[in-house]
């Protein structure tokens, strides 16, 4: 299994300001994913992170407000821009098990409230 | 297009009572993988199985058994004996062949009434 850890767990910001979210791996990897839980909703995928390329953005998600980062197999980053109180959100990093074993393992989540 | 649904949206059982959530999943894939996964109250998920589209053999963990039928496209999860530590938010989840992505249910909120 993977051990992932996301920072910050949880923020609270302003309309229009930006935020930044660490996600770390304690193995090397191929493929990040990161997903958005909205309030009482289910799991979104926003995009996917291989290292070395763009990520692969989902139907409805763009680079412009969600740009991602993956300079290595064990770390990624997500930027929420220009914030409205509807990107209020659980935040969750992904990868799958290291093993091939098609498991995946998921972060804690960074809780994010948009005031 | 891949879809699961998960018909129940809330279910609530007293202490004991077995208890099963159903999982309906559309794909077009011929291999495919399905999962399980829990989100108690403090948030985080929890992985509880993987069964690829090859495998229809039923599987039980202590008291929780999953019920994959390829035929009616389902995945059931059943919990005996539910435990107030059951209370949880349970998602059934698809991936595809390329395993470049996963899907998720809209989820069932079970509530174990002590």
């Amino acid at each position: 299994s993977a051990v992932i850890s996301q920072k910050p767990s949880r923020d609270i910001c302003q309309r229009g300001t930006s935020l930044t979210i660490q996600c770390q791996v304690d193995s090397q990897v191929t493929m990040m994913f990161w997903y958005r839980q909205q309030p009482g909703q289910s799991l979104t995928l926003i995009a996917t992170a291989n290292q070395g390329s763009e990520a692969t953005y989902e139907s409805g998600f763009v680079i412009d407000k969600f740009p991602i980062s993956r300079p290595n197999l064990t770390f990624s980053t997500l930027t929420v821009s220009n914030m409205s109180p509807e990107d209020s959100s659980i935040y969750l990093c992904s990868v799958e098990g290291g093993d091939r074993s098609y498991e995946q393992y998921f972060g804690p989540g960074t809780r994010l409230t948009v005031t | 297009a891949q879809k699961v649904t998960q018909a129940q949206t809330e279910i609530s059982v007293v202490e004991k009572e077995d208890v099963t959530l159903d999982c309906v999943y559309e794909t077009r894939d011929t291999t495919y993988y399905l999962f399980w996964y829990k989100q108690p109250p403090s948030g985080e998920l929890v992985f509880l199985i993987r069964r690829n589209s090859f495998d229809e053999q039923n599987e039980i963990s202590g008291r929780y058994s999953w019920n994959f039928q390829k035929s009616t496209s389902s995945f059931n999860f059943t919990i005996t004996a539910s435990q107030v530590v059951d209370s949880a938010v349970y998602f059934c989840a698809l991936g595809g062949t390329s395993y470049d992505k996963v899907i998720f249910g809209p989820g069932t909120s079970l509530s174990v009434i002590p």
